[in-house]
């Protein structure tokens, strides 16, 4: 089947930085996004979701980006703080009720 | 703020077995799923359900799985004849009225 994956796997950025995570994913006919955090130990707690007939949405400190003509999602987390600390999934939607995740890339905050 | 509740946090089970892990859904939730994740990969669906019935299932979800509601609260996730490529933690998660869910903080299922 289709597939959702992350181009990096982890990532470390300083406290204060500003963070990056990117997504490919391969169905065109995708609608939905969602960008997932997953901290140790807890199960994948929402952040953030756009739909295809949006290019940007923000929320507090994040911001999902989808560019679909390269089929590209990514979320940008302003001003990192430790607590950001965890494994970020991308999820995409274009079938009825699942949800394809990526395979997650781990962010760590470097004090 | 509500949560999506699962017992056990961790089952350990013989191979052969069968195991019913359990979750209670956000209480004003009309859509369950049950999700799984082995260890280093992606997280995967399994089925979803919605009144009172499987609403979509994955390739995965075959004859060996099953899920019931068995009263008002609780959501199930039975495996049958459980088998070592079964390990996994185990998500469920529920929602309301929007597309995207409220997980659970898994069921770590380990088949010796």
């Amino acid at each position: 089947g289709e597939s959702v994956g992350l181009h990096l796997p982890t990532l470390s950025v300083q406290e204060g930085d500003n963070s990056i995570i990117n997504c490919a994913y391969s169905n065109s006919a995708s609608d939905y996004f969602i960008w997932y955090k997953q901290e140790s130990g807890k199960g994948p707690q929402f952040i953030i979701d756009i739909r295809s007939n949006m290019d940007k949405r923000q929320g507090q400190r994040v911001t999902v980006l989808l560019n679909k003509t390269v089929k590209h999602l990514s979320l940008q987390i302003a001003a990192t703080q430790p607590g950001d600390s965890a494994v970020y999934f991308c999820a995409e939607n274009y079938t009825g009720n699942q949800f394809y995740f990526g395979t997650g890339t781990s962010l760590t905050v470097i004090p | 703020e509500p949560e999506v509740t699962q017992t056990p946090s961790h089952q350990v089970t013989q191979m052969g077995q069968e195991v019913i892990l359990r979750c209670v859904p956000i209480s004003n939730h009309l859509y369950f799923y049950w999700y799984r994740q082995i260890l280093g990969q992606k997280v995967e669906f399994l089925v979803s359900f919605y009144n009172n019935e499987i609403s979509e299932k994955s390739e995965i979800f075959d004859d060996q799985f099953s899920v019931e509601r068995p009263d008002g609260s609780n959501f199930t996730l039975k495996i049958r004849s459980t088998k070592l490529e079964d390990s996994a933690m185990y998500f469920c998660a529920s929602s309301g009225d929007t597309r995207w869910a409220f997980f659970g903080q898994g069921t770590r299922l380990t088949v010796v």
